[in-house]
């Protein structure tokens, strides 16, 4: 199983909207709703902030957001804040005895 | 509040074999409603999923390809832990390895991490 293609970087600056892309196979991310997207700060776990495409966690700012179209997952952060800058994960569902599949990660940088 | 706890040695030689602790509080390892996963990170391989445990009548088990003849993972009733074993390890070893809950507030989503444990193999 393949690791998910996210973009290495996506910047933004304050209030701005950004989306980062997740491609996977029509294996993975096209055959099943259980997409998920985790936020990590340098040193520390990830943090689950997106499930089933597009649900949230309680908890989690209504900022965030997810969609799904075909093989490709997007997550959308709207209002930026210098608190989102870190790094993004998507992951998939597969199906399979090896359950999950993760992306390559993006940077979030917030300028 | 639900919280895995992690606990296990940060150094290894090569050949040696690995073993970690997640202490389970605020769910029970033997619930028919999570799944209970080992992660591992390295810069070289990202966030890669090792392995799970699970209660459906009979204890289930799935490894990744990459680490099954290697890893068991072990599940604990009497302490409501779970922990992973990885035997013969080597410096391609080397990462930060999580224990993390899927499934009960999140369908296959894994909702809660441990802290995070930095294993290093190195002779």
């Amino acid at each position: 199983q393949s690791a998910l293609t996210q973009p290495a970087s996506v910047s933004g600056s304050p209030g701005q909207s950004i989306t980062i892309s997740c491609t996977g196979t029509s294996s993975d991310i096209g055959s099943y709703i259980y997409v998920s997207w985790y936020q990590q700060h340098p040193g520390k776990a990830p943090k689950l902030m997106i499930y089933e495409v597009s649900s949230r966690p309680s908890g989690v700012s209504d900022r965030f957001s997810g969609s799904k179209s075909d093989n490709t997952a997007s997550l959308t952060i709207s209002g930026l804040q210098a608190e989102d800058e870190a790094d993004y994960y998507c992951s998939s569902y597969t199906g399979t005895t090896t359950p999950y599949v993760f992306g390559t990660g993006t940077k979030v940088t917030v300028l | 509040q639900m919280q895995l706890q992690q606990s296990g040695p940060g150094l290894l030689k090569p050949s040696q074999t690995l073993l970690l602790t997640c202490a389970i509080s605020g769910d029970s390892v033997s619930t028919d409603s999570a799944t209970w996963n080992w992660i591992r990170q390295s810069p070289s391989r990202g966030l890669e999923w090792l392995g799970r445990t699970y209660l459906k009548s009979t204890w289930s088990y799935d490894y990744a390809t990459s680490v099954k003849s290697r890893m068991t993972i072990h599940p604990d009733t009497s302490k409501n832990q779970f922990s992973l074993q990885l035997k013969s390890v080597t410096p391609e070893d080397t990462a930060v390895y999580f224990c993390s809950r899927a499934g009960r507030n999140a369908p296959h989503g894994l909702d809660v991490w441990g802290q995070g444990t930095t294993v290093t193999v190195s002779s």
